[in-house]
């Protein structure tokens, strides 16, 4: 079954780390690029981070970049988004995406249901 | 950094409707924009990339347009199952990328 399988949300204190995975079954995993997506309760969709798909070229949004390291583990079929230095504005469900492309169009045919990070204290 | 505004951010119609939502690119992305549906609690699907061209298994009575700095998506006739909120992405300067804010489609 071709799925993404995100875990390790939770609540966290301001200034806190937490770890995201994302487990990946049904494709072959080390062939593609994979992004993390998060989305704030009640907004809208906002890309974090992206890794290339040998893990050898890493891309941040501004808002993360310093404080969240994107890293995979294509032994192991997963996607890790550490993250650092927590805000209460990193608060949001964490989506992890496979990237995908046709004549050099990209987009995202593959989502995770998400996990839940609450940065409260 | 290219920033992406959909409109209207909020629409209420009926079943049968023919909907039009707006994305608009605050510089030229060619073709390189993507749609997407998300229905409350679950993860975004993909309907459209490439500006047009459809996803497999989405119904055909969705459409995507446009190029360069203006794309519509198209419902042609509103089914109760697309009650969602709607997003535009681009990628034009992939991997880094933006979506837009977002169109909320509710039943009239």
């Amino acid at each position: 079954q071709v799925q993404l399988v995100e875990s390790g949300g939770g609540v966290v204190q301001p200034g806190g780390s937490l770890r995201l995975s994302c487990a990946a079954s049904g494709f072959t995993f080390s062939s593609y690029g994979m992004h993390w997506v998060r989305q704030a309760p009640g907004k809208g969709l906002e890309w974090v981070a992206f890794i290339r798909y040998d893990g050898s070229n890493k891309y941040y949004a501004d808002s993360v970049k310093g404080r969240f390291t994107i890293s995979r583990d294509n032994s192991k079929n997963t996607l890790y988004l550490q993250m650092n230095s927590l805000r209460a504005e990193d608060t949001a469900v964490y989506y992890c995406a496979k990237a995908e492309s046709t004549t050099n169009y990209w987009y995202f045919d593959l989502w995770g249901r998400g996990t839940l990070v609450t940065v409260s204290s | 950094d290219i920033q992406l505004t959909q409109s209207p951010s909020f629409l209420s119609a009926s079943v049968g409707d023919r909907v039009t939502i707006t994305c608009r690119a605050s510089q030229g992305i060619s073709s390189y924009l993507a749609w997407y549906q998300q229905k409350p609690g679950k993860a975004p699907k993909l309907l459209i990339y490439a500006a047009s061209t459809l996803q497999s298994g989405v119904p055909s009575r969705f459409s995507g347009s446009g190029s360069g700095t203006e794309f519509t998506l198209t419902i042609s006739s509103l089914q109760p199952e697309d009650f969602a909120t709607y997003y535009c992405q681009q990628l034009n300067s992939y991997p880094l990328l933006t979506f837009g804010g977002g169109t909320k489609v509710e039943i009239k």
